[in-house]
């Protein structure tokens, strides 16, 4: 695809379910990273994955919080147990990665705006 | 990483120029700045970068100061469509590590 690409758009949920957000990267991306922003708030680093190397997790707020990369494709972000602070927009972002352009920029998706009721 | 300093709103008048600030006095000598917004209901999206010279692209113009503890992301005639969060971030050239979000700069652009 042209960009990153998230799924679902919007996700409603009940307290206390388990919930999977979807990141597509472009093609070739080996970095992906993962945000969360509340109502009016700036963005909350969770997590970051560069190529095979070891994930850097140290933005995950709690063991409920996890994350996959296989490579250089899909990520998946999983909420278990959701609370009601889990509320917010979950943003992907890729960019070329260490070695090819990593100070070129990074591109967001549209997000995941998760409402837990 | 580096921290920076950004004013929480900003006004500007329609088809005026805008200049943002940023200070970043930690900076240190391998750290790009980049500059990033956020519209509305959407992801960020990239505006620029520069190291010491002064950038221009289709968007902005970013002026770097001499001694790189601040810079100026400069928007030569501001548009609506320009109301924004902008964010100042610096990104260490040496190590691949994750975009550090500050609180950035409220636009709103006043017709």
């Amino acid at each position: 695809g042209a960009g990153v690409s998230q799924s679902p758009s919007n996700k409603v949920t009940e307290k206390g379910k388990d919930v999977e957000l979807r990141c597509d990267p472009i093609s070739g991306h080996t970095a992906l990273y993962w945000y969360r922003q509340r109502l009016g708030q700036g963005l909350e680093f969770l997590i970051y994955f560069q190529g095979n190397s070891a994930p850097d997790k140290s933005g995950l707020p709690s063991d409920r919080f996890s994350a996959e990369r296989t490579g250089e494709s899909v990520s998946t972000l999983t909420i278990q147990r959701t609370q009601q602070e889990d509320s917010a927009v979950y943003l992907c972002a890729s960019n070329p990665g260490v070695g090819r352009g990593r100070n070129t920029e990074a591109f967001f998706g549209q997000g995941t705006r998760l409402t837990v009721v | 990483d580096a921290k920076t300093t950004q004013p929480n709103s900003m006004e500007s008048n329609e088809e005026e120029p805008v200049h943002l600030p940023c200070n970043h006095s930690t900076i240190s000598g391998t750290d790009y700045i980049h500059w990033y917004r956020q519209l509305p209901s959407q992801g960020p999206e990239y505006v620029i970068h520069g190291l010491t010279s002064n950038v221009n692209n289709r968007m902005a113009s970013l002026a770097i100061a001499e001694d790189r503890k601040s810079s100026t992301l400069i928007l030569h005639r501001a548009t609506l469509r320009d109301a924004a969060v902008y964010y100042c971030i610096l990104r260490d050239s040496g190590s691949a590590r994750q975009l550090t979000f500050g609180s950035g700069t409220q636009l709103t652009v006043l017709p």
